[in-house]
């Protein structure tokens, strides 16, 4: 079964550093997303993508995040310059572009990023 | 504020045990329901649910949605300990898939 595939597994970082996290969706799929969860608390939208634009993105997702589709198969994001309170697991997900027949989104099994 | 709100946020059963989990939401221009499971690593999906009143099932797992009252509850009949899992409810809003995720539900189930 085709998957949602995230790497690294595991990024530690000093703080103020850049990070690029990587993530490749289901290959028919082309809604991408990318979520995280701080250790002990709820899953957070961060910013869904479509036709290479952000098509909605949540108050987390403040200037020092981008992401970007370089390519036909990779979705990144990128955090500029990390801050301690970055520290958490950050999941991609990818659905396909299906309005009327109600597809789920498919989530990789996340980058725990760790700022020091 | 959009919010989901999920209930108990904690339960212990034993192999065998009936367990229901709830969730309600309050949410601008819902779409969809949808539970997830979360073991170690990512959430797995298990149901999508649009309309009111249509039990989905997966073995001995089921869900329904109630779109007047707002509500949706996942059941898993005869557990497992495999069953234990953070379970989350996300509902989906608008056309852009904006989820929002409500806290999770913490199953343990002992032998």
């Amino acid at each position: 079964e085709p998957e949602v595939t995230q790497t690294p597994s595991h990024q530690v970082t000093q703080m103020g550093q850049e990070v690029i996290l990587r993530c490749v969706p289901i290959s028919n799929h082309l809604y991408f997303y990318w979520y995280r969860q701080i250790l002990g608390q709820k899953v957070e939208f961060l910013v869904s993508f479509y036709n290479n634009e952000i098509s909605e993105k949540s108050e987390i997702f403040d200037d020092q995040f981008s992401v970007e589709r370089p390519d036909g198969s990779n979705f990144t994001l990128k955090i500029r310059s990390t801050k301690l309170e970055d520290s958490a697991m950050y999941f991609c997900a990818s659905s396909e572009d299906l309005p009327d027949s109600n597809q789920p989104q498919h989530f990789g099994d996340g980058t725990r990023l760790s700022i020091l | 504020e959009d919010k989901v709100v999920q209930s108990p946020l904690s339960l212990v059963v034993h192999e065998g045990d009936t367990v229901t989990l709830n969730c309600s939401y309050e949410v601008t221009n819902f779409r969809s329901l949808l539970w997830y499971k979360q073991e170690k690593k990512a959430p797995t999906f298990l149901f999508m649910l649009t309309s009111s009143g249509i039990e989905k099932k997966s073995g001995r797992l089921s869900s329904i949605l109630d779109k007047k009252e707002l509500f949706s509850i996942l059941n898993i009949t005869a557990t497992q300990t495999g069953d234990s899992a953070v379970y989350l409810c996300a509902v989906e809003r608008d056309y852009g898939q904006n989820f929002v995720f409500g806290p999770g539900t913490r199953l343990s189930v002992l032998p």
